[in-house]
């Protein structure tokens, strides 16, 4: 089974930078995915990890630690349009595609 | 289409009634998810299909709940007997995982779509 951690909510000031963090453990793995979520709309992409590192797209930075079951979304030089519900996912290994999201985390984003 | 198209945007039921929903995917994409997602929660897995086929139906909530995918592409969510707490947000996606025509490997990242919001009165 997986089972997938995420703060429920976090709250940062414009301008600045905030780190939400997920942990994981899975009985196999094949990738990791940062999704965002506004209000009453679908979730988006933001990003994917499958090796251990930083992925930079952006603003938005994420970083996988297989060995440690964890993960960081970075969110530089908020914006207020970042408020949103920031969801964690993760895809077993094999030919197995049950992608597992977290409960996610609601970030407001303050002046 | 562009994009992943689910219908009705907005259904609501009365208690006991039966409801279907309809997932179009992405072309081409061979994996399609049904979740759940109630009013300030995560998502919910229900089903997941390969093709046509399901290999997991383990978050269906119970015997009420049922799916089915033909030819591959568009899928319907039926829910018999509805109940009040069925009430939430069905969203549907599609992916396509491991190497495409061009022979690149891509994320397998999921699409979504804008949801079906069932209400059950």
């Amino acid at each position: 089974g997986q089972n997938i951690d995420q703060p429920t909510e976090m709250t940062a000031t414009e301008g600045a930078i905030v780190q939400i963090n997920c942990t994981y453990q899975t009985s196999g793995f094949n990738g990791l995915f940062w999704y965002q979520q506004h209000a009453g709309e679908a979730p988006t992409f933001l990003s994917y990890n499958v090796l251990d590192g930083l992925e930079e797209k952006g603003r938005f930075s994420s970083f996988l630690s297989r060995s440690k079951g964890y993960s960081y979304l970075l969110l530089k030089e908020l914006q207020m349009k970042d408020s949103a519900s920031y969801l964690c996912a993760v895809r077993p290994s094999g030919g197995y595609q049950k992608v597992t999201f977290g409960t996610g985390t609601k970030l407001q984003v303050i002046p | 289409g562009a994009g992943v198209s689910q219908s009705p945007s907005n259904k609501v039921t009365e208690k006991g009634k039966d409801v279907e929903l309809r997932c179009d995917p992405i072309s081409g994409h061979t994996a399609l998810y049904w979740y759940r997602q109630s009013l300030g929660q995560g998502l919910e897995f229900l089903i997941y299909f390969q093709g046509n086929s399901a290999p997991d139906k383990s978050g269906l909530p119970s015997d009420r709940f049922s799916a089915e995918r033909t030819g591959g592409s568009v899928s319907t969510l039926t829910i018999q007997r509805t109940q009040q707490e069925d009430s939430a947000v069905y969203l549907c996606a599609s992916s396509i995982f491991g190497r495409g025509l061009a022979g690149l490997a891509n994320t397998g990242e999921l699409f979504f779509g804008e949801g079906s919001r069932l209400t059950v009165l």
